[in-house]
């Protein structure tokens, strides 16, 4: 079982719209979690890195959110732009091998003007 | 800072063939990462180093893998003999130093075919 799980895999929005992704993980006892943004036919690009004593992140329109509790993370998009379509990966990191990071599958998301 | 340089972007090769992908870290990172991204499994790490050396090679498939760092400035990942099913993006990124936090960053990525 992956112990990264993103939902959902794939997602269509108009332009200007909200949209909310989320990420459910398994690793444990965990450093960080991070979300990445990968634009098609490029490598993958850091939008936020929350530690487990985080709840929130911001850049810009993206928001990430951290319950270490539940193990659910989630990145927010606000007001999306058409070049907002791409992959989000979701990306959690053991506590003791923190240069080990262990992937989600992402969720494409596609917005449309 | 032109980012992480890979070569070649793009490769086709015939099953059975050497394939040999470069990479070339942001300067002053000591931490190089190599990876493999499919539609099937996504992104999974192959192998890494710190300082030239290599830490973890776990993810490596098979015999058929080997990396090398010579160098802080130069790594390359091999396959010898390719299938088909070695088929996927390679991608290669770098890092200051390992630990909390630090932030990977990726290069382009090196597209390979095997017919």
């Amino acid at each position: 079982k992956n112990q990264v799980e993103q939902s959902p895999q794939s997602l269509i929005i108009l332009e200007g719209k909200n949209c909310t992704l989320q990420c459910n993980y398994t690793v444990s006892p965990f450093s960080n979690l991070r979300w990445y943004k990968q634009d098609t036919g490029r490598g993958p690009v850091s939008l936020t890195i929350m530690t487990f004593s985080e709840n929130t992140k911001s850049n810009g329109r993206y928001t990430a959110t951290l319950d270490a509790d539940t193990k659910q993370s989630s990145l927010h998009i606000t007001a999306s732009q058409l070049s907002d379509s791409a992959s989000y990966i979701c990306v959690v990191s053991h506590h003791y091998n923190t240069d080990k990071l262990i992937f989600g599958t992402g969720t494409r998301l596609q917005v449309f003007p | 800072d032109a980012g992480v340089i890979q070569s070649p972007r793009h490769e086709v090769t015939e099953m059975g063939q050497e394939v040999t992908l470069r990479c070339k870290p942001i300067s002053g990172h000591n931490s190089l990462f190599w990876y493999r991204q499919t539609m099937m499994r996504g992104l999974e790490l192959l192998i890494y180093f710190n300082n030239n050396v290599p830490i973890d090679d776990s993810g490596m498939p098979e015999d058929r893998f080997s990396a090398k760092m010579p160098n802080a400035s130069f790594s390359t990942l091999k396959i010898q003999p390719s299938e088909p099913r070695d088929s996927a993006v390679y991608f290669c990124a770098s890092t200051k130093s390992s630990g909390q936090n630090n932030e990977q960053f990726f290069g382009p990525g090196t597209r390979l075919t095997v017919l």
